[in-house]
């Protein structure tokens, strides 16, 4: 079955190390997108790509980054972790064609705690 | 921009209650709009969705009406299940300048009591 998963489900760091975050889906869906979701913000949006080569960035971005060099996965890298990106973290893709192109599914999360 | 504004939480009942989360909605142009559940310790599902004005959209009991008069999309069930306790967001799909963005309202969380 297609599915989209996220690696790792955990993870602990400290201050200042670069970190990397996997999304991988199997949908062939040409959009993706990184949410994190903490208590009293919902679902914010970090970047999202509608293809290969292509990344945009989100309404919270800072310290942030992706790249798509295929249709199946794109990591989301903290440059320079900070304890404010403690944080759960989602992938989640779309069609972006047809009847459901706007229809989005999430992965399992990623619960990152920076010390 | 589009936004979505959801009733605040938490919200507690009893199985076998009505339930109604509430769901408004600023947008130019005519988005879809979604409901997706949370279950604690898992990733958003999509519930139930509808695309155009007067769409009713419906899942395990669950039902939503895209009411464009009024600009809302409230989540109904008749009788919830101690199984229904999780988080609900509601959302829209950005319409603007070709985005196929969602934009989510903060969510709800429901507990249901045996």
């Amino acid at each position: 079955d297609a599915e989209i998963t996220q690696s790792p489900r955990h993870k602990i760091t400290e201050t200042g190390r670069q970190v990397t975050l996997a999304c991988h889906q199997t949908w062939n869906h040409n959009n993706m997108f990184w949410y994190r979701q903490d208590l009293g913000h919902g679902l914010r949006l970090i970047h999202y790509s509608y293809g290969v080569q292509d990344t945009n960035k989100g309404e919270v971005s800072d310290g942030y980054s992706v790249s798509r060099s295929n249709t199946e996965d794109l990591p989301l890298t903290l440059e320079s972790a900070a304890s404010s990106q403690t944080s759960v973290y989602f992938c989640a893709s779309s069609p972006g064609l047809g009847l459901n192109q706007e229809t989005q599914y999430f992965g399992p999360g990623t619960r990152l705690l920076v010390l | 921009g589009d936004s979505v504004t959801q009733m605040e939480g938490p919200v507690t009942l009893s199985e076998e209650a009505f339930l109604t989360i509430n769901c408004t909605y600023t947008a130019t142009g005519y988005p879809s709009l979604f409901w997706y559940v949370q279950y604690p310790g898992e990733g958003l599902q999509l519930l139930l969705k509808a695309t155009k004005a007067d769409d009713k959209g419906s899942n395990k009991g669950f039902e939503a009406t895209y009411r464009k008069e009024t600009t809302s999309f409230h989540l109904e069930k008749g009788s919830v299940q101690v199984s229904d306790s999780a988080v609900y967001f509601c959302a829209l799909s950005d319409q603007q300048g070709g985005s196929e963005k969602l934009v989510f309202g903060k969510g709800t969380k429901l507990t249901v009591n045996p």
